[in-house]
């Protein structure tokens, strides 16, 4: 079943940083890029960056200057997120999903990863 | 850049037809023809609707169509069903990409 499943939930101390694991199953990771989304308690959705599993390569939304890291590990087809400097407006549920290069859409999206940050 | 702009909520009856729109600028949604359109029930992962304005996903059935004009996109459901009950949310292509605040359909 073509599919991206993430790590499960996570609670962090202020400070401290988490990281999110995507998990690609089903089809050829390195065809498409792999998009990060949070959505706030009660917010709307926001889209964080992507990474091109192909070549490693990246591009960050400007709100998380020198806090967000997109990588991947191609051998288990895997891409994750790392943030941090964590702070109680990272509490979110963050989503993957996956994107072909060009489509202008994001066709299939992970199950989301709740992270909570609290002292 | 702002989130584009949708109403908190929308409701209907079934059978019924429903618009959502979702507002933006002449620098996202007036500027490319790349807005989607996503499903979400909470806890679940979203689901692609419609992209680049009005294209529909294979499976995507028919009672779902986007539209656009000027800077406001609109998601129309028509013949509302029970299951369409969730959130819905844009999303614009602008440089990077920018979502709405979604919208909540109740059906009644």
């Amino acid at each position: 079943q073509v599919q991206l499943v993430q790590s499960g939930a996570e609670v962090k101390k202020p400070g401290a940083s988490v990281k999110v694991s995507c998990k690609a199953s089903e089809y050829t990771f390195t065809d498409y890029y792999i998009q990060w989304v949070r959505q706030a308690p009660g917010q709307g959705l926001e889209w964080m960056g992507w990474i091109n599993p192909n070549n490693g390569g990246t591009n960050y939304a400007q709100k998380f200057p020198g806090r967000v890291t997109m990588t991947r590990d191609t051998s288990i087809s895997t891409a994750y997120l790392e943030l941090s400097r964590l702070t109680s407006d990272d509490t979110a549920i963050y989503y993957c999903a996956r994107y072909r290069g060009g489509s202008y859409r994001f066709d299939l999206w992970g199950q989301g990863t709740l992270v909570t940050v609290s002292s | 850049q702002s989130a584009l702009t949708q109403p908190r909520s929308v409701s209907g009856s079934p059978g019924q037809s429903v618009t959502i729109s979702c507002t933006g600028t002449s620098s996202d949604v007036g500027g490319y023809n790349y807005v989607s359109w996503y499903h979400h029930h909470p806890g679940k992962a979203p689901k692609l609707m419609i992209y680049d304005v009005s294209k529909r996903p294979s499976g995507v059935p028919d009672r779902f169509s986007g539209s656009k004009s000027g800077n406001t996109a609109s998601l129309t459901i028509s013949g509302l069903q029970v299951e369409d009950e969730a959130d819905y949310y844009c999303c614009s292509y602008a440089g990077s990409w920018l979502f709405g605040g979604g919208t909540k359909l109740t059906v009644l």
